[in-house]
């Protein structure tokens, strides 16, 4: 694997309170990607980024938004939390020269 | 938008069994990508088919790509308990499609 690590693995939170989800690449790889991951559906792309402070949404952006400041770290912030974006969320990464995408462990979020 | 849709949704195989999973798109793909997910695990990729036609083997899995490069399938032979796990397609470039994978249990 690509050397992508995710923190926190797991968390717990509360309806309303803001979470950020960090992953870390140690492949200089230009693309970054966060998914969610729910039964029945798949992997789901809620936003990208093809370089240093470039972003671009998925198909299920709304209620998320991210930041990339390094070209290593991609973080991933749920501004207020709800029910309905507890998942499993992974995080991806590919170079240049090719598509295949290199996934984290994943994190596990639950919000009660 | 792009969509990749994947059946079936389950497979439920007698260990030394064959099965076939399939990945169907709407729209024409530059190439197809297969990856597997093991019980509690991540994505990992398996292989990619860029050509019309495409046949690629990996030991007792076989890929292949339509000829008008809208589908895509993964046959497995003789079905081993390393095989459980979900199975995904996924279309596109540097940013991909999924399907909703094939979940595979083998019975022993």
């Amino acid at each position: 694997d690509a050397g992508i690590t995710q923190s926190p693995r797991h968390k717990v939170t509360e309806t309303g309170t803001p979470v950020t989800l960090r992953c870390h690449q140690t492949e200089n790889h230009r693309y970054m990607y966060w998914y969610r991951q729910d039964p029945g559906h798949g992997l789901r792309l809620i936003h990208y980024s093809y370089g240093v402070k470039d972003t671009d949404k998925g198909e299920v952006s709304d209620g998320y938004s991210v930041s990339r400041s390094k070209t290593e770290d991609f973080l991933l912030t749920l501004e207020s939390a709800t029910s309905s974006q507890t998942s499993v969320y992974f995080c991806a990464t590919t170079g240049e020269s090719t598509d295949t995408q290199y996934f984290g462990p994943g994190t596990r979020l639950t919000v009660l | 938008g792009q969509q990749v849709m994947q059946i079936p949704q389950y497979q439920h195989v007698q260990e030394g069994e064959d099965f076939t999973t399939y990945c169907n798109s709407s729209t024409t793909l530059s190439n197809i990508q297969w990856y597997k997910q093991r019980p509690g695990g991540h994505p990992v990729f398996l292989i990619q088919l860029v050509k019309s036609g495409e046949v690629k083997k990996q030991k007792r899995l076989t890929f292949q790509f339509g000829e008008a490069k809208k589908n895509s399938s993964l046959h497995i032979t003789a079905t081993q308990t390393t095989d459980v796990g979900t199975y995904f397609c996924a279309g596109g470039d540097y940013k991909l499609s999924f399907g909703a994978g094939t979940t595979v249990t083998v019975r022993a």
